[in-house]
């Protein structure tokens, strides 16, 4: 069916703000990461679940980035207290099994600005 | 830490010709995953090619070829009969390999241009 798919598509915020990126894998996938993709830079990893269990935040950059999978399917990244340096490309990718080395599916990812 | 060096920022290839990218990498560990992903202008990232470190042969997936050096930890990625369809953001990344590894390194990319 579809691939993976995440909104809002364009997000702009006001310093300060909190912000919730969804993300929507493809049905079936266990494995879920999320990234975040500076302007002219590659996609920098910042957490990764297999079902619902979050085994590695080990990259989300502060205590103000948040994330959840309490199904197993759909996952949400939350950013507290926004900061402009928080403006980036956040992708989802989704991947059939668990474990980093299987293809990944990428989204089309939520261009975050914070002003 | 494992690191992912793309030295080309940006590359132009005629349509029909043959282009090559290149992408270097940093690590101890024998065991990993080598991918090459494309970003199209504002359009999702998709897997071009993969290959294992512990295969020496060198993956091929039509028109897409890898050169891979483990000795050397190089993995260039040469794109023959380029169509205009090739233009995109090209990322080469990293994976260690193992049960609990899930960060995927990548480079900064290179862009590809093609001229008709």
């Amino acid at each position: 069916g579809a691939g993976v798919s995440q909104s809002p598509r364009y997000k702009v915020a006001k310093r300060g703000q909190d912000v919730a990126l969804r993300c929507d894998p493809i049905s079936g996938h266990v494995s879920l990461f999320w990234y975040q993709q500076a302007l002219g830079q590659g996609p920098e990893f910042l957490t990764y679940f297999q079902n619902e269990a979050q085994l590695d935040k080990s990259g989300l950059p502060s205590d103000r980035f948040f994330a959840e999978r309490p199904e197993g399917s759909v996952s949400t990244l939350k950013i507290q207290r926004t900061q402009q340096e928080d403006s980036a490309v956040y992708l989802c990718a989704s991947s059939l099994l668990g474990g980093g080395w299987g293809t990944q599916y990428f989204g089309p990812g939520t261009r975050l600005l914070v002003l | 830490a494992q690191t992912v060096t793309q030295s080309q920022p940006e590359m132009s290839v005629q349509e029909a010709e043959t282009v090559t990218l290149s992408c270097t990498y940093d690590t101890s560990e024998s065991d990993y995953y080598l991918f090459w992903y494309k970003q199209p202008p504002s359009r999702q990232m998709i897997l071009v090619i993969r290959q294992e470190a512990y295969k020496q042969q060198n993956a091929t997936e039509n028109r897409f070829s890898v050169n891979f050096q483990k000795a050397a930890k190089s993995f260039s990625l040469k794109i023959s009969d380029s169509q205009l369809g090739d233009a995109a953001m090209y990322f080469c990344a990293y994976i260690r390999g193992g049960g609990s590894n899930y960060k995927l390194t990548f480079g900064k990319g290179t862009l590809l241009t093609v001229n008709p």
